[in-house]
C-alpha cells in the first residue's frame, strides 16, 4: 500500500487561508469517506482535526475544514493563526487488508 | 478523561525483541478498536497494526507482517505489541492510539515510547 501524497510544505500569514491536498487511488481516498486529519507539533503526539472527511471533533477550532473530490482530499484552514504552525497528516482508510494509509506530511509555516 | 499511556521502548540490537504495552483508561475500552503507529526520528507517520475490540480483527503493515504481534487484555485494559527480528528501520517511536474502526480516525493518542535498534 502507497503513501498518500501531500505537499512537503505550505506557508501563509496569519489571517490568511491555506489548503493541503492529500491525494490517493481510487482503492483508499476515492473509495472510503474516512479520511482524517491529523496536527502534530514538535515532540508532541498527534491530534485528530478532521474525520470522516468532513467531520470536527469537539474543541477543534471551526477555522478547519475538511473536503473531499474523486482520490483528492483537501483540508483547509481559514485565519491562520501562528499557533496552526505545524506538522498535517492525512490518513484514509484502505479497505479490509491494509486498512490505514497515512501521507507523508505537510509542514505549515506561519509567515 | 482518556488516558494512553505507552511503555516498553529500549535499545535492541537487530534481531532482538521487545514487547511493547499501552495502558488505557478513562473510557470503556472493549468497545474501541486500538492501533499501532510509529514515527522514525524526522519522519513522517506510519501504520503498523490494529485490533478490532474483540481481537477478531488483526491487520498489519508489510513491512511488520510475520515479525510483529498485536494483542489486547480487555479485563486489563491494555494493549500490547511483540516485536521480534527488529531492523534497524524499526526504530521509531510507537504510538498507541484509539478508533472505532480499525485503521481509521485515531482519535486519542498516547505520548509514545521510543525504540532504538542499534548494534
Amino acid at each position: 500500500q502507497s503513501a498518500l501524497t501531500q505537499p512537503a510544505s505550505v506557508s501563509g500569514s496569519p489571517g490568511q487561508s491555506i489548503s493541503i491536498a492529500c491525494t490517493g487511488t481510487s482503492s483508499d481516498v476515492g473509495s472510503y469517506n474516512l479520511v482524517s486529519w491529523y496536527q502534530q507539533h514538535p515532540g508532541k503526539a498527534p491530534k485528530l482535526m478532521i474525520y470522516e472527511v468532513t467531520k470536527r471533533p469537539s474543541g477543534v477550532s471551526h477555522r478547519f475544514s475538511g473536503s473531499k473530490s474523486g482520490n483528492t482530499a483537501s483540508l483547509t484552514i481559514s485565519g491562520l493563526q501562528a499557533e496552526d504552525e505545524a506538522d498535517y497528516y492525512c490518513c484514509s482508510y484502505a479497505g479490509s487488508s491494509i486498512p490505514g494509509v497515512f501521507g507523508g506530511g505537510t509542514k505549515l509555516t506561519v509567515l | 478523561e482518556v488516558q494512553l499511556e505507552e511503555s516498553g521502548g529500549g535499545l535492541v540490537k537487530p534481531g532482538g525483541s521487545l514487547r511493547l504495552s499501552c495502558a488505557a483508561s478513562g473510557f470503556n475500552f472493549n468497545i474501541y478498536s486500538m492501533n499501532w503507529i510509529r514515527q522514525a526520528p524526522g519522519k513522517g507517520l506510519e501504520w503498523v497494526s490494529s485490533i478490532a475490540d474483540i481481537s477478531s480483527y488483526i491487520y498489519y503493515a508489510d513491512s511488520v507482517k510475520g515479525r510483529f504481534t498485536i494483542s489486547r487484555d480487555n479485563a486489563k485494559n491494555s494493549l500490547h505489541l511483540q516485536m521480534n527480528s527488529l531492523r534497524a528501520e524499526d526504530t521509531a517511536v510507537y504510538f498507541c492510539a484509539r478508533s472505532w474502526r480499525v485503521g481509521a480516525d485515531f482519535d486519542y493518542w498516547g505520548q509514545g515510547t521510543l525504540v532504538t535498534v542499534s548494534s
